[in-house]
């Protein structure tokens, strides 16, 4: 099954640096990567994703890359706010009707004033 | 409108009790899952449902049961609860399979506590 690895699993960056978050999944077969932000007390909330035919996509402040063949998905977040502290998570998961949705486990991002 | 809701918000229950989670979608999606969120916030799954069958069940105690009376409704029935089992538990839903999958949409979770 799908095994999806996520680094770092704490990140400090002063405001207005740039975060990266890793990820690398195991499964080839993986065709979707979403993105998630759970605030403190919250739900997780998709705030970006990626199809495997497309190498990277951007929205404002949020980026994110895809390497097919190293299996390996990064986050990008720029000019970063006091908001984005939170937790964020990686997923994979694959067109297979009995895929299920596989997280990492987690980065938590602190934004330093 | 909320897309996925479960109740309670909250449940405090003494060991050794059975307790159930409700959830429900209204965006005709055709699977929902079962999360489980520890104290160290990993998102583990527990498992999911694809048009009311259960195609996928993650190595959980069996006194964990889900039941889906139609595809808009997973509830969690948990028997004999133990300490262990507390955390927050996440219900949520997709779009799966061909063409493509969609995000996965959360309710707002139910944080159980076993004393």
């Amino acid at each position: 099954g799908e095994n999806v690895e996520q680094h770092p699993s704490t990140l400090s960056v002063q405001e207005g640096d740039s975060a990266v978050i890793k990820c690398t999944y195991s499964d080839s077969a993986s065709n979707y990567f979403p993105w998630y932000k759970q605030e403190l007390g919250k739900r997780p909330q998709l705030i970006i994703d990626i199809r495997s035919n497309v190498g990277e996509k951007k929205d404002q402040r949020i980026a994110v890359t895809l390497n097919k063949t190293a299996k390996h998905f990064s986050l990008h977040i720029t000019e970063t706010q006091p908001e984005d502290s939170a937790v964020y998570f990686c997923a994979a998961t694959s067109m297979n009707r009995d895929d299920k949705i596989i997280f990492g486990k987690g980065t938590r991002l602190h934004i330093l004033p | 409108d909320t897309a996925v809701s479960q109740t309670p918000k909250y449940l405090v229950t003494q060991m050794g009790n059975d307790k159930s989670i409700k959830c429900e979608q209204n965006l005709g999606h055709d699977t929902m899952y079962w999360y489980k969120q520890d104290s160290k916030k990993f998102l583990k799954i527990m498992f999911s449902y694809n048009n009311k069958e259960l195609i996928i069940n993650e190595t959980v105690p069996n006194r964990f049961s889900p039941k889906s009376p139609d595809k808009a409704h997973l509830n969690l029935h948990i028997n004999s609860l133990e300490l262990g089992d507390s955390a927050v538990y996440f219900c949520a839903s997709s779009q799966t399979g061909p063409p493509m999958n969609t995000e996965a949409f959360f309710g707002q979770g139910t944080r159980l506590t076993v004393v």
